[in-house]
């Protein structure tokens, strides 16, 4: 079974600081697949990013930056310098890749307030 | 715009009634999904099709069915809605081998009542 927690419920900050928010996953998969979605309040869900297990690379877009680490299961999410219009709900979500059975399996989501 | 189609955006329905939730991609992907997202649970899978004519049961299925008759549709049916079915429904879709990512739909959001 797949399991996907965000430990984080809400979370605000000072416009301008950075923010990390957390995720950590459970998989018997060797080969899986990580990603982050923004919900903003308007409800659609916009794709951040996808990992594959096999890439342990860090990933820098602008401000936001990815750190994957199998040895913890984990998979953070930081957004430098946050802006108001990072104001979202942030899901982290885990598929496997064995085909045929390929299921999203999301965490609960951090709301990430930023205050002006 | 290529994508997902989702309708209606909002229902409300009176409890005991049916309904279905419609979804259409014209992408050509063989999996498709329906999710239900409540505030504090995520997104849960209710029932998913990995090809045109099968279908499996998700995490949350009980009171709901679905059916892949062609590629493009996906439609979500509630036979006897009760309010606890008030959520938020998105419908999804992905190539083979959900590592290629999954493109969503704007989501419907129904009030049982």
């Amino acid at each position: 079974a797949q399991k996907v927690t965000q430990a984080q419920t809400e979370i605000s900050v000072v416009e301008k600081e950075d923010v990390t928010l957390d995720c950590v996953y459970e998989t018997r998969d060797t080969t899986y697949y990580l990603f982050w979605y923004k919900q903003p309040p308007s409800g659609e869900l916009v794709f951040l990013i996808r990992r594959n297990s096999f890439d342990e690379q860090n990933e820098i877009s602008g401000r936001y930056s990815w750190n994957f680490q199998k040895s913890t299961s984990s998979f953070n999410f930081t957004i430098t310098a946050s802006q108001v219009v990072d104001s979202a709900v942030y899901f982290c979500a885990l598929s496997t890749a064995n085909f045929g059975n390929e299921k999203l399996t999301f965490g609960t989501g951090t709301r990430l307030t930023i205050i002006p | 715009t290529a994508g997902i189609t989702q309708a209606p955006t909002s229902q409300i329905l009176a409890a005991g009634r049916s309904m279905t939730l419609r979804c259409t991609q014209d992408m050509r992907h063989n999996a498709m999904y329906w999710y239900r997202q409540d505030l504090g649970l995520g997104l849960r899978l209710i029932h998913y099709s990995n090809t045109a004519g099968t279908t499996g049961k998700g995490e949350v299925p009980d009171g709901y069915s679905v059916s892949r008759a062609n590629t493009d549709d996906f439609p979500l049916t509630l036979a006897s809605a009760v309010p606890s079915q008030t959520s938020v429904y998105f419908c999804a879709s992905s190539e083979d081998g959900g590592g290629y990512g999954y493109t969503f739909g704007s989501g419907t959001r129904l009030t049982v009542v």
